[in-house]
């Protein structure tokens, strides 16, 4: 079971780039990385999945080193709106025990 | 489509009574899975089905703790008796198969248990 290692909280201010970094040592060969968004009282949901390099889409950029035992979600320009805990997942397609972890907690400020 | 719906989305007992937590997944995917929140615990998986069979129940905390999947557009969380720690958000999500890829799931609104 590959678990993953975030920061608890970051801070940031409107506007600005902000990078989450997640450490995976043990990740497999068929593993995926996927980043989840919680906003308070809701349930989580997906904002990107890759396997290696760089993968972008019209909310976040994930960018996956090549020994894969990292990634860094990147978010641009972020917003009030922004302000959530933030999951990185590793996992095989067949689901075996997906782990959200404690996830990092981001607050943007004004 | 309406999502991942679940019912009731609080819910107040008192320990001891028998807790029913419902799920209906969106339509065509083929995996449903529960979860647990608290702030002392974090996200936990409880069990996930595939194609309304159980796949992986070693979450589920204890014996008072069941989950049925009688077909593809429903499923239920019991909790007899419950009890104070079980209080938490339970959540539902769904998802289907994709080849090449894990697959994203679909979170419900959750479900606030207070037990008292």
């Amino acid at each position: 079971l590959a678990k993953t290692t975030q920061p608890i909280s970051m801070d940031s201010y409107e506007g600005q780039e902000v990078n989450i970094t997640c450490s995976h040592n043990n990740i497999a060969t068929n593993d995926y990385i996927t980043w989840y968004q919680q906003f308070p009282s809701q349930g989580p949901r997906f904002i990107i999945q890759g396997y290696k390099t760089k993968v972008t889409n019209e909310v976040a950029s994930l960018f996956i080193p090549a020994d894969r035992k990292s990634s860094t979600l990147s978010l641009p320009r972020v917003s009030l709106s922004d302000t959530a805990v933030y999951y990185c997942l590793v996992g095989q397609y067949n689901f075996n025990k997906f782990y959200f972890g404690s996830g990092t907690k981001l607050n943007v400020k004004p | 489509d309406a999502g991942v719906i679940q019912s009731p989305r609080h819910e107040v007992t008192e320990m001891g009574q028998e807790v029913t937590l419902r799920c209906k997944p969106i339509s065509g995917h083929d995996y449903l899975f529960w979860y647990r929140q608290t702030m002392m615990r974090g996200l936990e998986l409880l069990i996930y089905f595939n194609n309304n069979v159980p796949i992986d129940d070693s979450g589920m905390p204890e014996d008072r703790f069941s989950a049925k999947m009688p077909n593809a557009s429903f499923s239920t969380l019991k909790i007899q008796p419950s009890e104070p720690r079980d209080s938490a958000v339970y959540f539902c999500a769904s998802s289907s198969y994709r080849k090449g890829g894990t697959d994203t799931q679909y979170f419900g609104p959750g479900t606030r248990l207070t037990v008292l």
